[in-house]
């Protein structure tokens, strides 16, 4: 079955980096493109961006635009988020999930981020 | 920019009886490629979101045909015929025939 697991929670100070992993299982990874969407407390769904696994194009959402890169590594099927310069409102629930041309269909579990002084 | 618009924010439903959700976009979904770009998820407590509808009206894997979607061009709507206590979460359009985005989101409870 299709499984995506992430890595867990994070607490970081302002200005700081972090970076999620998204392990993927159950299907070819290079077959399928990667969202990432995250979700602040209490609100909606925000996307921040998509890679393909197959060429490792990129499109990110354009306010993260110059803070966010989405990279994979085939050999072990695993996708990354790296978001820097991080202020307090990136605080989130962080997902990976699974497209297929355009159709977002299984999601991780989530990462909390937490940005804190 | 394309914006989703979804009514009404919240519902509270009695178990057993229908529910509908109504989903708009600002521009049209419909692709030159003749495929209409339109989802719906249910993020239950706690949980990621999960995948319904994909394509206006398919339901995905493992979906009980309870749920149905509809609609075309900009107005959408999803529909559940008779609605369980384990339908309780927050409903999302979402479209993706330009760079994805999301409706608001419905919170459904049980009366």
């Amino acid at each position: 079955q299709v499984q995506l697991v992430q890595s867990g929670a994070e607490v970081k100070k302002p200005g700081a980096s972090v970076k999620v992993s998204c392990k993927a299982s159950g299907y070819t990874f290079t077959s399928y493109g990667i969202s990432w969407v995250r979700q602040a407390p209490g609100q909606g769904l925000e996307w921040m961006g998509w890679i393909s696994a197959y060429n490792g194009n990129t499109n990110y959402a354009q306010k993260l635009q110059g803070r966010v890169t989405m990279t994979t590594d085939t050999s072990t099927s695993t996708a990354y988020m790296e978001l820097r310069s991080l202020r307090s409102d990136d605080t989130a629930v962080y997902y990976c999930a699974r497209v297929r041309r355009r159709a977002i269909d299984y999601w991780g579990q989530g990462t909390l981020v937490t940005v804190s002084s | 920019d394309i914006v989703m618009t979804q009514t009404p924010l919240s519902l509270s439903v009695t178990p057993g009886q229908p529910a509908s959700i109504s989903c708009k976009s600002s521009q049209s979904l419909l692709h030159s490629d003749g495929k209409t770009y339109l989802y719906w998820y249910l993020q239950k407590p706690g949980q990621p979101p999960q995948l319904l509808i994909y394509e206006v009206s398919n339901r995905f894997s493992g979906v009980p045909d309870r749920f149905s979607g509809s609609g075309s061009g900009t107005d959408f709507t999803l529909k559940i015929s008779r609605v369980e206590a384990e339908d309780v979460g927050v409903y999302y359009c979402m479209q993706s025939i330009q760079l994805p985005g999301f409706g608001p989101g419905t919170k459904v409870d049980i009366k």
